[in-house]
């Protein structure tokens, strides 16, 4: 069984651009969240999705937004990147509604520069 | 606000030397605590679920207990291939789906 796909694996962008990263969930799950991973402040919330709705969202500003698909496929989009943005973005899925086990993918490493 | 600490936050042991990892919690209504282990340039794998105080869990070498203020993830006998970076979550209240994680252990085992 597949495990949570994301891409790109790798991305650069510039200071004022957008980026949009894509997460297929295992399949069968319907849950997905993302987080934002850098060294210094470790793994942080960003959202969670399940049915196409946003339930949840962590303490990031409106720039960070996203969107689940009918096929329980999600992504996620940073407008007006800042360097601070640069980090691993991880997606997670889980099976079933308020499931908390998660399952992720390797992540988008981004770079702002 | 929810808060998870980890310490050490880095442990150097010798192949065959058992230690402890800890992990305590400052959470409203913990639902549940979780143990993830990430290896470098991968996403965290999940190990251990635990919800209440008293319970513990095994897998291998890997043994996660939990009280009412912290968990423990203790480690038997290691083996280089348990080299990695080590993460503890939690999730409480009423916010379903968002895991607050602490920092991190990251172990390394010498052969």
């Amino acid at each position: 069984k597949a495990g949570v796909t994301q891409t790109p694996r790798y991305l650069i962008k510039t200071r004022g651009q957008q980026v949009t990263l894509s997460c297929s969930p295992i399949s069968g799950h319907r849950s997905v969240s993302w987080y934002q991973q850098t060294p210094g402040q470790g793994l942080q919330f960003l959202f969670e999705y399940f049915s196409e709705t946003q339930r949840n969202k962590g303490n990031f500003p409106g720039r960070f937004s996203g969107r689940q698909f009918s096929n329980s496929r999600s992504e996620m989009n940073v407008s007006t990147l800042e360097l601070g943005d640069s980090a691993l973005y991880l997606c997670a899925s889980s099976l079933r509604d308020r499931d908390e086990k998660l399952f992720f993918g390797s992540g988008t490493q981004l770079s702002v520069l | 606000e929810d808060q998870v600490t980890q310490s050490p936050e880095a442990l150097r042991l010798q192949e065959g030397e058992s230690s402890s990892l800890n992990c305590s919690y400052t959470v409203s209504g913990l639902r549940g605590l979780f143990w993830y282990r990430q290896d470098p340039g991968k996403g965290p794998e999940f190990l251990f679920t635990l919800y209440s105080a008293g319970e513990e869990k095994e897998k291998e070498r890997l043994k996660a207990t939990l009280t009412k203020k912290e968990s423990f993830l203790h480690i038997t006998a290691p083996k280089p291939e348990d080299s990695a970076t080590y993460l503890c979550a939690c999730s409480g209240g009423t916010s379903y789906g968002k895991l607050t994680f602490g920092q991190g252990t990251i172990l390394t085992v010498h052969p």
